[in-house]
Parts: C-alpha cells; sequence; structure tokens
C-alpha cells in the first residue's frame, strides 16, 4: 500500500537531547512537509522540501533541521535549542504541482521528560 | 498572510442530522482546499480536495463547496453517523509552501 509511515510512534527525550523523528514515503512525491501540532492550535509549517538536496524554514524552524537526500525520505531533527519541543510532529507529502492532493502521516508524539 | 478560520470549534449533534462546518480564508488566491479528519492521537485523513477552478466536491455523504470570492468553503454531511465523530480540519494552498490550517472543528455525533 502506498502511504507515509513516520516511526516512531512515540518519542521521549531528555532535556539537552537531539532526538530524529522518521518520515518515508512510497508515494513517488517530490514535495515532503513536517508540520508541529499543539492543543488548540492549528498545524504549523517547520521545513519543507520540493526537491531532494534542498529545502526551506517554514514559520517554526528555530530549533529543528531536516535533510533530504532521498526522494523517498525527508527526517526531522529536534535539537537542544527548541525551548518547548513536546508537541505532535506530522508529516505530509504531495506531487510537485502547486495544489495537487496532501497526505499524512500518522504522526510522531514527542515528550520532554 | 493567510488566515484560516473554522466555526464553530465543538458541534455536538444527535446521530442522523445534516450538519455543516465552515471554513472562511483571508487570502483568496489559493491554489485548492483541502478538507481533513482528525481521529484523536491519529494523523490527517485526506477527505475532500477542492481546486480553486471548481465549486464543489461530493464523496459518499460529504459534499465540499468553495466560494473564493467570499473566502468561504463548507463541508456538508449527510444523515451523521457516531463513527463521523472527529475534528474537521480545513486547509489552504497558496503556493509550494504546504498548507495553512484553521484550528478545526470537533464533532461529536451522538448515538
Amino acid at each position: 500500500d502506498g502511504g507515509i509511515t513516520q516511526s516512531p510512534k512515540y518519542l521521549f527525550r531528555k532535556e539537552g537531547q537531539n532526538v530524529t523523528l522518521s518520515c518515508e514515503q512510497n508515494l513517488n512525491h517530490d514535495a515532503m512537509y513536517w508540520y508541529r501540532q499543539d492543543p488548540g492550535q492549528g498545524l504549523r509549517l517547520i521545513y519543507y522540501s520540493q526537491i531532494v538536496n534542498d529545502f526551506q524554514k517554514g514559520d517554526i524552524a528555530e530549533g529543528y533541521s531536516v535533510s533530504r537526500e532521498k526522494k523517498e525520505s525527508f527526517p526531522l531533527t529536534v535539537t537542544s535549542a527548541q525551548k518547548n519541543p513536546t508537541a505532535f510532529y506530522l508529516c505530509a507529502s504531495s506531487g510537485q504541482v502547486v495544489g495537487t492532493e496532501a497526505f499524512f502521516g500518522q504522526g510522531t508524539r514527542l515528550t520532554v521528560v | 498572510k493567510q488566515e484560516v478560520t473554522q466555526i464553530p470549534a465543538a458541534l455536538s449533534v444527535p446521530e442522523g442530522e445534516n450538519l455543516v462546518l465552515n471554513c472562511s480564508f483571508t487570502d483568496s488566491a489559493i491554489y485548492n482546499l483541502q478538507w481533513f479528519r482528525q481521529d484523536p492521537g491519529k494523523g490527517l485523513t485526506s477527505l475532500l480536495l477542492i481546486q480553486s477552478s471548481q465549486r464543489e466536491q461530493t464523496s459518499g455523504r460529504l459534499n465540499a463547496s468553495l466560494d473564493k470570492s467570499s473566502g468561504r468553503s463548507t463541508l456538508y454531511i449527510a444523515a451523521s453517523q457516531p463513527g463521523d465523530s472527529a475534528t474537521y480540519l480545513c486547509a489552504g494552498a497558496q503556493g509550494a509552501d504546504g498548507l495553512t490550517f484553521g484550528k478545526g472543528t470537533h464533532l461529536i455525533i451522538q448515538p
């Protein structure tokens, strides 16, 4: 089945640690996105990538980093510089043409302990 | 900057009712408007995508409309069922930099 796979489903991070969230898609989509979801707020864009080896900052990129070495993969690293990392993280992908349908993974819930 | 608002924030209705969820956006220069469903602790499931040149889309008991001139979209759910209980999100695409989301409508269908 085609889709987007995020792992792990739950992740716990100690203060000062970097953690990496995985996102893999087999939809042959060029564009991939990372969003953050907090209670009572809409989804906010962290980073996006339109093509391999290229990515751009979204609205809340501070404290996060990404890479896009393969078309299928777009991992997100939450660094120790992110002051409030506890949130639900969602990865999405879409075709390269603007306005094509976006599909989402099942999310990773990150908790700082 | 695009802003998307969803009204109401929460809605509880008896099973079998027809209902309408509202979505408004401030910038009419959108490529499409997409409606999603989110169950607790889960990702987003795409329900309907309306391109900017379209007025509406239908899938089963769901019908979504788009009026760019007024900056509004509605999601109509016919003959609601308890399984329709979820949070419904609308989002607009203005360019290659992803979607702008509303905060969602939390829907409860009472059996």
